[in-house]
């Protein structure tokens, strides 16, 4: 199975701060990515998939980038509701899919 | 708006079978373009792909749970299911349907999860 490792684990941040996560593949994946946020007691939703398209309905702040082996997730602008943890999922070979561990990012 | 909800037993003795359902509304589990999933998430921890059906009834696991694992589907319910066998405390988690789309394996709608406790 494709191993998928998030960095940081969890971090504190502003509003208004620009923040970078990372999502980094055990083997080669091209661009079959996708991004999840969570909330607490929520399901996860679905931000970006194929690495770099925002999901229909989520906000112009959030970008992703990358391909292979190494991802990022930025929010140019951390808003409120972006308090959450976020996923990274591969979609490049299965089974199963992966998940990353996650990254919570909390209010500083 | 589709829409998908969990539905079963709350607590799961060991050894039992953990048994859930998945009704899905606002459109056809039927549809060709769509897989249906079941993702599991331990409380604190990340998310475990569980597995996944296609309206045949064709089925994918996860090779970890593969051999405790049966996914059916009920089309005339607009539902489908998951069967988890022989569990343990391993198994507590909140369970999660999902859909899948083909033409890229991400999950685009999310039930909201149930609470599943093993416990005797």
């Amino acid at each position: 199975a494709i191993r998928m490792t998030q960095s940081p684990s969890s971090f504190s941040a502003s509003t208004g701060d620009r923040v970078t996560i990372t999502c980094r593949a055990s083997q080669g994946i091209s661009s079959y990515l996708a991004w999840y946020q969570q909330k607490p007691g929520k399901a996860p939703k679905l931000l970006i998939y194929a690495a770099s398209t925002l999901q229909s309905g989520v906000p112009s702040r959030f970008s992703g980038s990358g391909s292979g082996t190494d991802f990022t997730l930025t929010i140019s602008c951390l808003q409120s509701e972006d308090f959450a943890t976020y996923y990274c999922q591969q979609y490049y070979s299965y089974p199963p899919w992966t998940f990353g561990q996650g990254t919570k990012v909390e209010i500083k | 708006q589709v829409q998908l909800q969990e539905s079963g037993p709350g607590l799961v003795k060991p050894s039992q079978t953990l048994s859930l359902t998945c009704t899905v509304s606002g459109g056809s589990i039927s549809s060709g373009s769509y897989y249906w999933s079941w993702i599991r998430q331990p409380a604190g921890k990340g998310l475990e792909w569980i597995g996944r059906i296609y309206t045949s009834g064709s089925t994918n696991y996860n090779p970890s749970l593969k051999s405790r694992v049966t996914i059916s589907v009920d089309t005339s319910k607009n539902q489908f299911s998951l069967k988890l066998s022989s569990v343990t405390a391993a198994d507590t988690a909140v369970y999660y349907c999902a859909r899948e789309r083909m033409v890229a394996a991400i999950f685009d709608y999310w039930g909201q999860g149930t609470l599943v406790t093993v416990s005797s």
